[in-house]
């Protein structure tokens, strides 16, 4: 499986635009890059994927490098509720049973 | 958006019964389901991939006799911890993938605790 590093943790004030960064120097032609969080004493939720192009959704942003061999994931107003554990998970498009393998993600702490 | 629903959300059992955790996707076809666990301050394993209407594909180190995993309609998947031990206290999660989508959903967990 293709590897993702991300930090360990990360703190944000609230309200304040919040830059998660991922590194994923060994992608594949064909692997999407994932961003899921998990907050507490809950399931993880999907936040947003990309292949190449920058992404935007209600949730945050996608910022690709154009190797591709890093992303941002980027919270546009950081609120209370967004401190969780983000996952940047690397998945191939074209699976029968392709597994989706979290690292350690980062936990994000907003500060009030 | 689609939903998956995990129950029961925690449960307490004894040190040698089983206890069965059902996922359920609420409003799409899912033919493949995963199991993952948690312990705490640290990421989900994988524990093993459920495939409707067949056998199910487990990581290495997961004991398929004491994680019994079945899978027999493209909504329901289940996960019986046989005999449980202290040691098997955990979060347990299930996600589904709706068809051949890109993205996952995850149900809430389940967290059990053996006594």
């Amino acid at each position: 499986d293709a590897k993702t590093t991300q930090p360990n943790s990360m703190e944000s004030n609230e309200e304040e635009p919040v830059h998660l960064p991922c590194n994923h120097s060994t992608i594949s032609g064909t692997d999407y890059i994932h961003w899921y969080r998990q907050l507490p004493s809950q399931g993880p939720e999907y936040v947003i994927h990309g292949l190449t192009s920058n992404v935007n959704n209600r949730m945050a942003s996608l910022a690709i490098a154009e190797d591709r061999k890093s992303s941002t994931l980027i919270l546009h107003r950081a609120t209370l509720r967004d401190a969780a554990v983000y996952y940047c998970i690397l998945l191939t498009e074209y699976f029968g049973n392709e597994k989706l393998t979290f690292g350690t993600g980062t936990r994000l702490t907003i500060i009030p | 958006g689609a939903v998956v629903s995990q129950h029961p959300s925690w449960v307490i059992c004894k040190s040698g019964t089983s206890v069965k955790i059902e996922c359920r996707s609420l409003d799409f076809q899912a033919t493949t389901m995963f199991w993952y666990r948690q312990f705490p301050k640290q990421s989900l394993m994988l524990m093993a991939t459920s495939n409707e209407g067949s056998k199910a594909t487990y990581e290495q180190g997961v004991e398929k006799d004491k994680f019994l995993i079945n899978h027999a309609s493209l909504t329901l998947s289940t996960l019986t911890v046989t005999s449980a031990h202290p040691e098997d206290s955990s979060f347990y999660i299930c996600s589904a993938r709706e068809g051949a989508r890109v993205t996952l959903h995850f149900g809430n967990g389940t967290r059990l605790t053996v006594t």
